[in-house]
This record gives structure tokens, sequence and C-alpha cells, in this order.
């Protein structure tokens, strides 16, 4: 079943304690994203990867860092987590969109929640 | 500039009624234009998928795209209860979102039995 994964699916933490969030699809997509909703924000980019080793910063970076050493999983790394990150997490992928028929198809998303 | 404004919601309708979903942005470089459903505590799922503009039809949806107007339309016939979700429009300037997805704010609808 084609699909995109994230562990864990909920996270409660403390503010400054590191933590990542993985995702991994089994698509062979080209490119993924990370994305976080907020009540009132809607869904906002934090970094995108258009294939391994190639990121760029989305439209919400601060306090993020990401990594694509492999072209299935797309880690998110906090740092240093402050309360402001809380929200919801949501990883996406995509094929390579040569023709621009292919959009993203998203995980089922990370509830976190920073103390 | 990316901005893209949808009107939040909720909308309740009607079983049965037509529904009309509607997101303006202001980017004229935005090609690709998406609709998204969202169930409560899920990640959104694609609708519909449009290039540039024009209609697109699969069974009671019906997406629109005005470039003129940078003005983009689902439409849902015959609503079922089961419609009742958070719809999202999403657009992009690269195909498969390689620059990343530009979302509205979803609007909320409620079918009512």
């Amino acid at each position: 079943e084609a699909q995109v994964t994230q562990n864990p699916r909920y996270l409660i933490t403390v503010t400054g304690k590191k933590l990542t969030v993985t995702c991994s699809q089994n698509m062979n997509h080209e490119y993924m994203s990370w994305y976080r909703q907020d009540p009132g924000l809607g869904l906002r980019q934090i970094y995108y990867s258009m294939n391994v080793e190639v990121t760029d910063k989305g439209d919400v970076p601060e306090g993020y860092k990401v990594s694509r050493k492999e072209k299935r999983n797309f880690p998110l790394i906090l740092e240093s987590p402050s309360p402001n990150q809380t929200s919801l997490y949501f990883c996406a992928s995509s094929a390579n969109s040569a023709g621009g028929q292919e959009t993203q198809y998203f995980g089922p998303g990370t509830r976190l929640l920073v103390l | 500039q990316k901005e893209v404004e949808q009107d939040p919601g909720p909308l309740s309708v009607p079983e049965g009624a037509i529904v009309s979903l509607n997101c303006t942005y202001s980017n004229s470089a935005f090609q690709y234009f998406m609709w998204y459903r969202q169930y409560s505590r899920k990640g959104p799922e694609l609708l519909m998928y449009t290039y540039s503009s024009g209609n697109k039809e699969d069974g009671r949806f019906t997406a629109q795209v005005d470039k003129s107007s940078k003005y983009i339309s689902l439409f849902i016939r015959d609503s079922q209860p089961s419609d009742s979700a958070t719809y999202l429009c999403a657009m992009s300037i690269l195909g498969g979102g390689a620059d990343g997805l530009t979302f509205g704010k979803g609007t909320h609808l409620i079918i009512q039995p």
C-alpha cells in the first residue's frame, strides 16, 4: 500500500529537549515536505526537499531542521523545542512532476505538545 | 508573495444542496490548483487537481479555475453528510508541489441530514 508514515503520532515534551519526528514514504517520490497546521493559520510549509541532499526553507522554517540522506526518509528535527512549536505536523511527498500531474500525498499527522 | 484567501466558515447546508467553495489568490505565478478534504484528526486527502484555467469534473465534484480573476472554486452536487469536513484549497507554481503547496486556511463544511 502506497503511504506516508510519521512517527510518533503524538508527543508531549518539555522546552529545550531535542526531538525528531520521522517521515517515510514507500512510493519512491522525489519531493517531500513538512507542514504545520495551527487553528486560524491553516497549513504552512516548514521545509521541503526536491531530492536527496537537496532541501530548502518554506514559509516558517525558524526553529526546525531537516535532512534528506535517503530518498524515502525526511526527518524533522527540533533542536530546542519551544511552546510556540506546539502544533499538528504533516509530512507529504510527491513524484517527479515533469508532466505536472502528480500532487502531494500526506501522512497521518504528528500532534506535538511542548510544555 | 504567496497569499491565498479562503473563507473559514463554518458553512452549513442541508443534505442534497449544491455547495460552492472558493479561494482567491494574489500570486499570478500559480499554475497548479488543488482541493483537499480533511476530516477531523486526519491528514488532508486530495480531491481535485487542475492545471491552469478551466473546469474539471469528477463524480459529484467540479473544480473551476479562473486565472484571469485569480479565483478557484469547488462545487459539490447532491451533498451528503459524509461530505462534512474541512476543505482546503492549495496551489503551487511547480507541478507536484515541488516548491511546496500554499494552502488556504480551509472552509469547515457541515452537511445537515
